[in-house]
């Protein structure tokens, strides 16, 4: 099994609705992370937490909402779908904040 | 605002050539400068990494050059393989300040080595 754990793998949604991606990790890391990927803009940073009771935004948070159910357990929430949210998204975890072990990532398309 | 800009964006090699991508920060706080390289399907996996006290770290054909006065660092890869071929993302954080604890990443770059 891997280490850090993304589902779904692929989503197509339509504006406007609601959508959960999923992240959980074996590593027993209490640092985890959500980024997205576009092309030529790298991976950007939407929110981090350092455990379960600390949520800290990221640099592109608006329109995303996060959930730490559990050490392992990290979700993203978009609330309400628009079209330029269709991206790649990572989770990551880490130990210390240096090395960070990322998930397979989901690829969203929002229509 | 970009913290770490990386060039780059593609790069196209020979089998047995040395690319060479570069990356360029502001914030002298920073501490950490891994490299990620990232397959398609597949998350980004770390490569190598490097601190400000050292001005170079070879890992096998990976070599991180780092140039702290510039702020500058880069990756070069030594005799080049078609299985390197692959997206390379370099980043940076800090051990405090606003970036404690969260990597920033520069923009990739696409390398593709050709038979």
């Amino acid at each position: 099994d891997a280490d850090v754990t993304q589902t779904p793998r692929n989503r197509i949604t339509k504006t406007g609705k609601r959508i959960m991606l999923e992240c959980s990790q074996t590593k027993g890391h209490d640092r985890m992370y959500w980024y997205r990927q576009d092309p030529g803009l790298g991976l950007r940073l939407i929110y981090y937490s350092f455990d379960v009771k600390d949520i800290n935004k990221g640099e592109i948070s608006d329109g995303y909402s996060v959930s730490r159910q559990a050490q392992a357990k990290f979700s993203l929430s978009l609330e309400s779908a628009i079209p330029n949210q269709t991206a790649l998204y990572f989770c990551a975890t880490s130990r210390s904040g240096y090395g960070y072990t990322f998930g397979s990532g989901t690829r969203l398309t929002v229509v | 605002q970009q913290q770490v800009k990386q060039s780059p964006q593609s790069l196209i090699v020979q089998k047995g050539g040395i690319p060479i991508i570069n990356c360029a920060y502001e914030n002298t706080a920073f501490d950490y400068f891994p490299w990620y390289q990232q397959f398609p399907g597949k998350g980004p996996a770390l490569l190598i990494a490097i601190r400000p006290d050292v001005s170079e770290k070879k890992e096998g054909r990976f070599t991180i050059s780092f140039n702290k006065s510039a702020k500058q660092f880069s990756l070069h890869i030594m005799d080049s393989q078609p299985g390197d071929s692959a997206t390379y993302f370099c980043a940076a954080t800090a051990a405090g300040g606003t970036s404690y604890g969260k990597l920033t990443f520069g923009q990739g770059t696409i390398l593709t080595v050709h038979p």
